[in-house]
């Protein structure tokens, strides 16, 4: 069965430090891998996405994930956090070509100036 | 990026009538929308996948005769709650997908819905 472990509800980070949220998944296959931010009453949106290549993976606002096949992990990170960044943040995954998004359970992310 | 359009963005009802959610693919034919529930502070719930012109798939637990999805058209679904209670009060988003190889799924804005 897929599962998304997102081990961290909460990271607190200083503006302008490093962050990382982390991520470990299990499928029966190979694994697509998302990432998603979402804010306050709003639906999801798409930060970036592992589906082959480079296991380091950019995306939007600055963020990039790297996969990690032997750790099955899939972080999300940033060099520089900005208080804009504090969100909800959800780690997905889909055993390759098939079944539906897999959800973790969202880490929260807190900035302070 | 698609774009997914989901109204209204929050509604309050008395307990008892009906409420209809819609969910629009802008700019994309979506093959396949997803219906999700959002406790406070929790993860999306899957509640349903609906395929145009077909029945929806639900998942287990969730009532198909008081959440109603019609999929009648590749960029629109909706979502029915019947006879609405309280406790159905939630955030409910939907989701598109182009495909399901290797496309992510495009959300919607999500609807707060609030039964009195």
């Amino acid at each position: 069965a897929q599962s998304v472990a997102q081990p961290e509800d909460q990271v607190n980070v200083a503006e302008g430090n490093p962050l990382t949220v982390k991520c470990t998944y299990s499928v029966s296959g190979n694994p697509y891998l998302f990432w998603y931010v979402q804010y306050p009453n709003r639906g999801l949106q798409f930060l970036l996405k592992y589906i082959t290549g480079d296991n380091l993976v950019k995306g939007s606002y600055g963020f990039e994930a790297e996969f990690n096949k032997s750790q099955t992990s899939f972080h999300l990170k940033k060099p520089s956090a900005l208080v804009s960044d504090s969100a909800l943040y959800f780690c997905a995954v889909r055993d390759r070509g098939q079944g539906n998004l897999i959800f973790g359970k969202g880490t929260k992310l807190s900035v302070k100036p | 990026g698609a774009v997914v359009s989901q109204h209204p963005s929050w509604v309050i009802c008395k307990s008892g009538t009906s409420v209809k959610i819609e969910c629009r693919s802008l700019d994309f034919q979506a093959t396949t929308m997803f219906w999700y529930r959002q406790f406070p502070k929790q993860s999306l719930m899957l509640m349903a996948t609906s395929n145009e012109g077909s029945k929806a798939t639900y998942e287990q637990g969730v009532e198909k005769d008081k959440f109603l999805i019609n999929h009648a058209s590749l960029t629109l679904s909706t979502l029915t709650v019947t006879s609405a209670h309280p406790e159905d009060s939630s955030f409910y988003i939907c989701s598109a997908e182009m495909d399901r190889l290797n496309t992510e799924a495009f959300f919607g804005q999500g609807t707060r819905l609030t039964v009195v």
